[in-house]
């Protein structure tokens, strides 16, 4: 079936840490994985994306990771700061009924400490 | 340039009742999307415009729920008649391609009590 698993649901990390956020698929076929921050008030904001034919990308400060093998794929936020404070959804596209379509994460709501 | 713009921000409705939630993606961008969050939990897909067409309403939750896409620019979503379970954030996204780059509006929040 069509599903993408999230965890953590929550993460509280001390200002200048890391976060990781790690997303699996279930749809071997999945070739498009991007990533979604979500502040409050506002609606998700695309901040990367990777597709299958790569296993790395890095934007600056944040970086995802895919292992196709495996089927998970991951965020990466070094140096954090408070304003990175937001929900982040994981999201992988999925065929399904002879038609592609992006299936999402739960979220992972991070808080970041100052 | 501006993004995709959602009306209204919120609204609070009686079951039983109609609403109609609309949607004015990016300029240029042929395919238009909704979804769904109730509370807590995923993103739900809920179907796909390409220009006026619908390419995919395998998300619709049932026949109350009607989207539009008149001349292939804004979008409106009907619901009627409204039941509580209906209740939840409406995104509406577009995109150039399709299925990739989706740049989401605000969203509607849908109250039905």
């Amino acid at each position: 079936g069509e599903n993408v698993e999230q965890h953590p649901s929550t993460l509280s990390v001390q200002e200048g840490d890391s976060a990781v956020i790690k997303c699996t698929y279930s749809d071997s076929a999945s070739n498009y994985f991007p990533w979604y921050k979500q502040e409050l008030g506002k609606g998700p904001q695309l901040i990367i994306d990777i597709r299958s034919n790569v296993g790395e990308k890095k934007d600056q400060r944040i970086a995802v990771t895919l292992n196709k093998t495996a089927k998970h794929f991951s965020l990466h936020i070094t140096e954090t700061q408070p304003e990175d404070s937001a929900v982040y959804f994981c999201a992988a596209s999925i065929m399904n009924t002879g038609f592609q379509k992006l299936v999402f994460g739960t979220g992972t709501r991070l808080l970041v400490s100052p | 340039e501006a993004g995709v713009t959602q009306f209204p921000s919120h609204s609070v409705i009686e079951k039983g009742q109609t609403v109609t939630l609309r949607c004015d993606p990016i300029s240029g961008h042929d395919n238009l999307y909704w979804y769904r969050r109730v509370m807590g939990k995923e993103i739900k897909f809920l179907l796909h415009f390409v220009k006026e067409s619908k390419q995919d309403e395998s998300g619709m939750p049932n026949n109350r729920f009607l989207a539009e896409r008149t001349g292939g620019t804004y979008s409106t979503l009907k619901v009627q008649p409204a039941e509580l379970e209906d209740s939840g954030v409406y995104f509406c996204a577009s995109s150039q391609e399709a299925h990739t780059q989706e740049y989401f509006g605000p969203g509607t929040r849908l109250t039905v009590t």
